[in-house]
């Protein structure tokens, strides 16, 4: 079974208005990281942001949340205010355990369009 | 500007060759792991370094090996290229401690192709 699972190959916006990018994880690890990545046409992979297995409150930074359903498996990534520059590949990723070892396992990712 | 710094950013080769990836992590961190991204297998977990030391091991093949140095900069080294090898690969470092998260910061990439 994939251990991460983003079910939207591409996702079309308007400008401004608000996007939901899914994912869905799984684990039986009871500490675990979820991560969202953006890929611009560029290439470079760029840290959007990160919600801990632990963590109680929905993590947000700027214009990006994670609505993270813990029973559900999900790790929604949502884009309020959506700008042209945010059109790109989205990924979410998961680090599974303890210790030092935190590779990431990544989704096939979502390719967001924003139009005008 | 993610910190992370590979070189270099193209590089074109021929099949049986031998090519060497590098990567200078952020300043201060001990961890750094390899991907390689690819249009068939998507973004795939390489290697993992830590403070000079192999920590884990993914879908690394065998002609491919690794090594991070005393002051923390790390080399990728491909051997026997095919064509299957054409790639882009990152290298990702992390800070440690509990509070670091564990956020992996990506390089740009290297982007290989092997005529």
């Amino acid at each position: 079974a994939q251990k991460i699972t983003q079910t939207q190959p591409g996702m079309f916006v308007q400008e401004k208005e608000a996007v939901t990018l899914d994912c869905t994880y799984d684990t039986s690890d009871p500490s675990y990281g979820l991560f969202w990545y953006k890929q611009p046409s560029s290439g470079e992979m760029i840290f959007l942001i990160y919600q801990g297995s632990y963590d109680q409150q929905n993590a947000t930074e700027g214009r990006y949340s994670l609505n993270f359903q813990k029973a559900r498996k999900s790790a929604n990534l949502v884009i309020s205010a959506s700008q042209l520059g945010d059109s790109a590949m989205y990924f979410c990723a998961m680090s599974e355990g303890g210790g030092s070892n935190y590779k990431l396992t990544f989704g096939k990712g979502t390719l967001l369009t924003v139009n005008p | 500007d993610s910190g992370v710094t590979q070189t270099p950013k193209h590089l074109i080769t021929a099949t049986g060759q031998r090519v060497t990836l590098r990567c200078s992590p952020r300043s201060g961190d001990l961890s750094v792991y390899w991907y390689q991204q690819s249009l068939d297998q998507g973004l795939q977990f390489l290697i993992q370094y830590y403070n000079g030391e192999e920590r884990a091991k993914g879908n690394i093949l065998e002609r491919f090996s690794a090594q991070q140095f005393p002051d923390l900069h790390s080399e990728l080294n491909l051997s026997s290229l095919e064509l299957g090898d054409s790639a882009l690969y990152f290298c990702a470092s992390s800070p440690t401690g509990a509070r670091s998260k564990n956020i992996q910061y990506f390089g740009a990439g290297t982007r290989l192709s092997v005529l």
